[in-house]
């Protein structure tokens, strides 16, 4: 178990609502993840975060924005939501940033309708 | 949960045998190699690591052989059992925060 608690564990919603997905983690590590599954594909990064009030985008970003205010705390927000959207989202941690093993979270299962 | 990867490559397995899980990687200058279990609606979990400075690494029941002549990684679990059936997939480093994952290959083991 990797100390990461991810909440709401499931969340339907409607198109155009905004979504805040929390990450809550115990190991009081340095980096933090939001990333995303979807059918076919690996997971895909969104958003990371190398210390408090720092943060970067990754591959997927558009359409979502982060916060870290706290080190055990990474909130990841849909502005608006949409259908392409519809997908299951992943916190994860690591110590020392990619050099370091990546721990995952159990997983935010989001549907836009 | 929902089930992810539903058109993933499958393999078979009789409870017992060993199983061999490949993986080819894109980047030569990857330096850094994980192997993730996933059952269905489960985060990924860590199994084995390895260092591009290495070519094999054990753990309990598990290793992780690395070819980087051809950019192949695989993972080898003796006497599998029931429990085992998941997705597994790899992940590997570039540096930064550059990691890639594969999208996994659906393991089903039959008692």
């Amino acid at each position: 178990d990797a100390g990461i608690t991810q909440s709401p564990r499931h969340k339907v919603t409607e198109t155009g609502t905004p979504v805040t997905l929390r990450c809550h983690q115990t190991e009081n590590h340095r980096y933090m993840y939001w990333y995303r599954q979807d059918p076919g594909h690996g997971l895909r990064l969104i958003h990371y975060s190398y210390g408090v009030k720092d943060t970067d985008k990754g591959e997927v970003s558009d359409g979502y924005s982060v916060s870290r205010s706290k080190t055990e705390d990474f909130l990841l927000t849909l502005e608006s939501a949409t259908s392409s959207q519809t997908s299951v989202y992943f916190c994860a941690i690591s110590a020392q940033g990619s050099k370091d093993t990546i721990y995952f979270g159990e997983g935010s299962w989001l549907t836009v309708v | 949960g929902e089930s992810v990867g539903l058109h993933l490559p499958t393999l078979s397995v009789q409870e017992g045998d060993n199983s061999i899980i490949n993986c080819a990687y894109s980047n030569s200058a990857s330096d850094y190699f994980i192997w993730y279990k996933q059952e269905s609606g489960k985060g990924p979990q860590f199994i084995i690591d390895i260092r591009s400075n290495m070519d094999k690494r054990q753990g309990q029941r598990v290793t992780v052989l690395l070819n980087k002549t051809v950019k192949h990684l695989s993972l080898q679990i003796a006497a599998t059992q029931p429990g085992d059936s998941a997705v597994y997939f790899c992940a590997e480093t570039l540096g930064g925060f550059k990691t890639i994952f594969g999208a996994g290959t659906r393991l089903f083991v039959k008692a």
